[in-house]
């Protein structure tokens, strides 16, 4: 089955600065990979996907970007708000993977003002 | 309206008392999931349902009993649950499944006496 691994597992950086965290994925089946943002007591939230036919996406001040070749994706968020303050977790999926997503194990992000 | 609701917030219960979670999506989407997440951990899959269907049981014990009254609605059974069960249940639902987009609500904060 998938296999997906995340790091690092805590990030702190200074607000304004950029954050990145990166995932790896074990089934070159996996096709969609999306990022979520769990604030503290709450449920995850999705923040962007990327889909295996497209190599980056952007959202304002946040991208993915996707290597299908080495397995790879990474989040990336610029110019950090103490708002995005919060664990991130990544999942990859697939068609042959019917309903289920794997989950990578999530990183907290801390942005200090 | 990407919006997945659950209701209580907050449940204490009993390890003989009988409870139910409930979760309720407007989005016309055909799957839904019931997802278990112990602290700084990732959700877990417990259930999926698949048009109203049972699709997969991530073999989760009996005490655990989800049911679909209908496409827009998900509960799960609780009984004679023990210490270790107490975690945040998140519900959420997608389009359909394949690697469709999952939208999680608030969850139920769970702690079991």
């Amino acid at each position: 089955g998938e296999n997906v691994e995340q790091h690092p597992s805590t990030l702190s950086v200074q607000e304004g600065d950029s954050a990145v965290i990166k995932c790896t994925y074990s089934d070159s089946a996996s096709n969609y990979f999306p990022w979520y943002k769990q604030e503290l007591g709450k449920g995850p939230q999705l923040i962007i996907d990327i889909r295996s036919n497209v190599g980056e996406k952007k959202d304002q001040r946040i991208a993915v970007t996707l290597n299908k070749t080495a397995k790879h994706f990474s989040l990336h968020i610029t110019e950090t708000q103490p708002e995005d303050s919060a664990v991130y977790f990544c999942a990859a999926s697939s068609q042959y993977t019917g309903n289920q997503f794997y989950f990578g194990t999530g990183t907290s992000l801390t942005v200090i003002p | 309206d990407t919006e997945v609701t659950q209701t209580p917030k907050h449940l204490v219960m009993g390890m003989t008392n009988k409870k139910s979670l409930k979760c309720e999506q407007h989005m016309g989407h055909r799957a839904m999931y019931w997802y278990k997440q112990k602290a700084k951990k990732p959700p877990e899959l417990m259930f999926v349902y698949s048009y109203e269907k049972l699709s997969i049981n991530e073999s989760v014990p009996s005490r655990f009993s989800p049911e679909c009254p209908n496409s827009s609605l998900l509960n799960l059974h609780l009984h004679a649950l023990q210490p270790e069960d107490s975690a945040l249940y998140l519900c959420a639902s997608s389009q359909d499944g394949g690697g469709d987009t999952q939208y999680f609500g608030p969850g139920t904060r769970l702690t079991v006496l």
